[in-house]
C-alpha cells in the first residue's frame, strides 16, 4: 500500500529565501506525482506534473523534482513572497489502469514573512 | 470560466438528514472524483467515473451515493448524515482513469450538528 509522506507539517521562513519542500512515498512503482497548492478554504490548484520518466519540471519560481529510486519528490520555491503561503501537497500515481487513484501526502503548511 | 464547480460552497445540516452536493465539469474529461477531506486536513479519494461507470469505490459507508447522469456531472448524495460526516468535500476531474493531471473543485464544507 502505497504511504505518502510529507515533513515537516508546518513551515515559517522569511519573504525571499529559497526553501524545498520534501515528500516521500514508499512504492516507487509510479506513474506520476503532483504537487498541488490549496489556500485555507479552498480547493487545490494543481503546480507541477511529473511523469515517471521525468526528473525535474518547472513552472516560473517553482521547480519539482523526482528521485523514483530513493521514493522521493522535491518542490523548490525560488525567491519566496508572502504570496507563496499556503499549504502545499503531493500526490502519486500508481502504475496500475483502471483503477487508478492519487494518494495524496498531508501537506506542507508553508508561511512566508514579509 | 470555472473548469470544476460545486455546489453549494456551505452546506450546514442536522443529524440524520439527507443531502445532496453536485459538482460540474467544462473541461471536456472523462473521469470525475469525489474526494473527503477531514478535519486534519488528510485528503482521501471516495469514489471516481468513467464515462458514468463506477470504477474505484473505497471503503466508504453505503449512506453515501454517487450519481454520474453524463460524464460532466457527479453527484454525491448522502443519506442519514452523522457528526464524523462533518468534512469538505472535494470535486475532481481528469482526461483519463490514468492518473492524469487533476483539477480540483473548490470544495463544500459540510456541517452536521
Amino acid at each position: 500500500k502505497q504511504e505518502v509522506t510529507q515533513i515537516p507539517a508546518a513551515l515559517s521562513v522569511p519573504e525571499g529565501e529559497n526553501l524545498v519542500l520534501n515528500c516521500s512515498f514508499t512504492d516507487s512503482a509510479i506513474y506520476n506525482l503532483q504537487w498541488f497548492r490549496q489556500d485555507p478554504g479552498k480547493g487545490l490548484t494543481s503546480l507541477l506534473l511529473i511523469q515517471s520518466s521525468q526528473r525535474e519540471q518547472t513552472s516560473g519560481r517553482l521547480n519539482a523534482s523526482l528521485d523514483k529510486s530513493s521514493g522521493r519528490s522535491t518542490l523548490y520555491i525560488a525567491a519566496s513572497q508572502p504570496g507563496d503561503s499556503a499549504t502545499y501537497l503531493c500526490a502519486v500515481g500508481p502504475f496500475t489502469g483502471a483503477n487508478s487513484k492519487l494518494t495524496f501526502g498531508k501537506g506542507i503548511t508553508l508561511s512566508v514573512r514579509p | 470560466d470555472t473548469a470544476v464547480s460545486q455546489t453549494p460552497k456551505y452546506l450546514v445540516t442536522q443529524m440524520g438528514n439527507d443531502k445532496s452536493i453536485k459538482c460540474e465539469q467544462n473541461l471536456g474529461h472523462d473521469t470525475m472524483y469525489w474526494y473527503k477531506q477531514d478535519s486534519k486536513k488528510f485528503l482521501k479519494i471516495m469514489f471516481s467515473y468513467n464515462n458514468k461507470e463506477l470504477i474505484i469505490n473505497e471503503t466508504v459507508p453505503n449512506r453515501f451515493s454517487p450519481k454520474s447522469p453524463d460524464k460532466a456531472h457527479l453527484n454525491l448524495h448522502i443519506n442519514s448524515l452523522e457528526l464524523g460526516d462533518s468534512a469538505v468535500y472535494f470535486c475532481a476531474s481528469s482526461r483519463s482513469t490514468t492518473p492524469y493531471e487533476q483539477y480540483f473543485g473548490p470544495g463544500t464544507r459540510l456541517t452536521v450538528t
